[in-house]
């Protein structure tokens, strides 16, 4: 059964940092995996999906990381903004277009 | 192109009542899925309709049913609510559901259900 854990839970940061936030899961069998950001109350958008074949995806200030044989991917964050705060979800999927989720990590960017 | 539309935004209901959360898909799209997602926790895979059949279920009880319409729109349902239902409901849709597992899914806003 896969899971998936996100490190850290949370994560406090002032405006203007480079921070990484951090996604393992168990079975390196996935076809792709996914970062969604999610506002307080609200669904998901999804901010990069980096398929099984490739190492990395940039998009802006986002650049997400894939290790499939060590069952890791990282999320960077370059510049924070205070509108940069909502909790970043990650996903693997592993066929039949399910997603498997992790918890999430809550980030608040400070002014 | 519009994406997935889901109803009711929010609902309250009582414990032992039935509820149906309605999703529309995006278009082109003919594969939907149900996710669950309790406060502080991510989604929770429901079940997944392709072209009206049910193609995948998570460990669910049988009391969480759905269906899959012609125009590809669905519905969730939830019979003998318990106060641990209570959560955000999400609706994704795609296209297609074999094994490749390479299509992204587009999710909607959520409708989000209180059991009191």
């Amino acid at each position: 059964k896969q899971e998936v854990t996100q490190i850290p839970a949370a994560l406090s940061v002032p405006e203007g940092e480079n921070l990484v936030l951090n996604c393992s899961f168990t079975d390196s069998a996935i076809y792709n995996l996914q970062w969604f950001r999610q506002d307080p109350g609200k669904g998901l958008t999804s901010l990069l999906l980096i398929q099984s074949s490739q190492r990395e995806q940039t998009s802006g200030r986002l650049n997400a990381s894939l290790d499939k044989s060590s069952g890791r991917s990282t999320l960077y964050i370059a510049a924070s903004q205070p509108g940069d705060s909502a909790t970043y979800l990650c996903a693997v999927n592993s066929g039949y277009s399910t997603l498997t989720f992790g918890k999430g990590t809550m980030l608040l960017v400070s002014p | 192109e519009t994406g997935v539309t889901q109803s009711p935004t929010h609902l309250i209901k009582t414990r032992g009542q039935q509820v149906t959360l309605r999703c529309s898909s995006q278009s082109g799209h003919n594969t939907v899925s149900w996710y669950q997602q309790a406060l502080g926790q991510g989604p929770q895979f429901i079940f997944q309709y392709y072209r009206e059949e049910e193609n995948g279920r998570g460990n669910f009880p049988p009391r969480f049913s759905g269906l899959q319409f012609p125009n590809y729109s669905s519905e969730l349902n939830v019979n003998a609510l318990e106060l641990d239902d209570s959560a955000l409901y999400l609706c994704a849709s795609t296209w297609g559901a074999g094994t490749s597992g390479a299509n992204v899914l587009t999710f909607g806003a959520g409708s989000r259900l209180t059991v009191l």
